[in-house]
């Protein structure tokens, strides 16, 4: 089983609608993050937690928002979803503990908004 | 400036070839380094982490350059299997948050 995971993997979704995007792990990791790829644009961070109480904005946090459930879980939720959030969505966790801050990633949710 | 910076390619070169990546980083303070391999439509997995004395996975060699801010990816004999996009990462000093490169695009042609 995947270590992270990331649900739904694709959802086309209509502008104004509220979407939200979960993402589980079983490395036993305090940190987790939310990126989105774009072509050229590389990963951009949109929201970092360092443990459940401790939230964080990215770069591009505007139109997001996240929730901490536990430990192993952090969802992403777009409140009304916009066109150019269109994007590849990425779940990553990493390891205090761990000496370095190498980031292990889910498969992924694309995520369209007609 | 960029925090990160690469090329963005593409690279094409032949099976066998050698080829070196290239990133440039603006924050001294930054701590750790790291290449990640990306494939089409999948997740960024890591390549190697990048420490100062540099290091050696087989083909793929790494260094760190403090001084003039930058990392450098080389792969010896390459592989038609190691088309890809190579993305270099590094902290925002103090292990903190990482920021990603926009990635290297590598295509080895037969």
């Amino acid at each position: 089983d995947a270590d992270v995971t990331q649900t739904p993997r694709n959802r086309i979704t209509k502008t104004g609608k509220r979407i939200m995007l979960e993402c589980s792990q079983t490395k036993g990791h305090d940190r987790m993050y939310w990126y989105r790829q774009d072509p050229g644009l590389g990963l951009r961070l949109i929201y970092y937690s360092f443990d459940v109480k401790d939230i964080n904005k990215g770069e591009i946090s505007d139109g997001y928002s996240v929730s901490r459930q536990a430990q192993a879980k952090f969802s992403l939720s777009l409140e009304s979803a916009i066109p150019n959030q269109t994007a590849l969505y990425f779940c990553a966790t990493s390891d205090s503990a761990g000496g370095s801050n190498e980031q292990f990633f889910g498969p992924g949710t694309r995520l369209t908004v007609l | 400036r960029k925090e990160v910076e690469q090329d963005p390619g593409p690279f094409n070169v032949p099976e066998g070839a050698t080829v070196a990546f290239n990133c440039t980083y603006s924050n001294s303070a930054s701590q750790s380094f790291f290449w990640y391999r990306q494939d089409c439509r999948k997740e960024p997995k890591l390549l190697m982490s990048v420490y100062s004395s540099g290091n050696e996975d087989g083909r793929f060699t790494a260094q760190l350059n403090r001084a003039s801010q930058y990392i450098s990816l080389l792969i010896r004999d390459s592989k038609l299997s190691d088309s890809a996009t190579y993305l270099c990462a590094t902290d925002s000093g103090g292990y903190q948050k990482v920021t990603f490169g926009t990635g290297t695009k590598l295509q080895v042609i037969p």
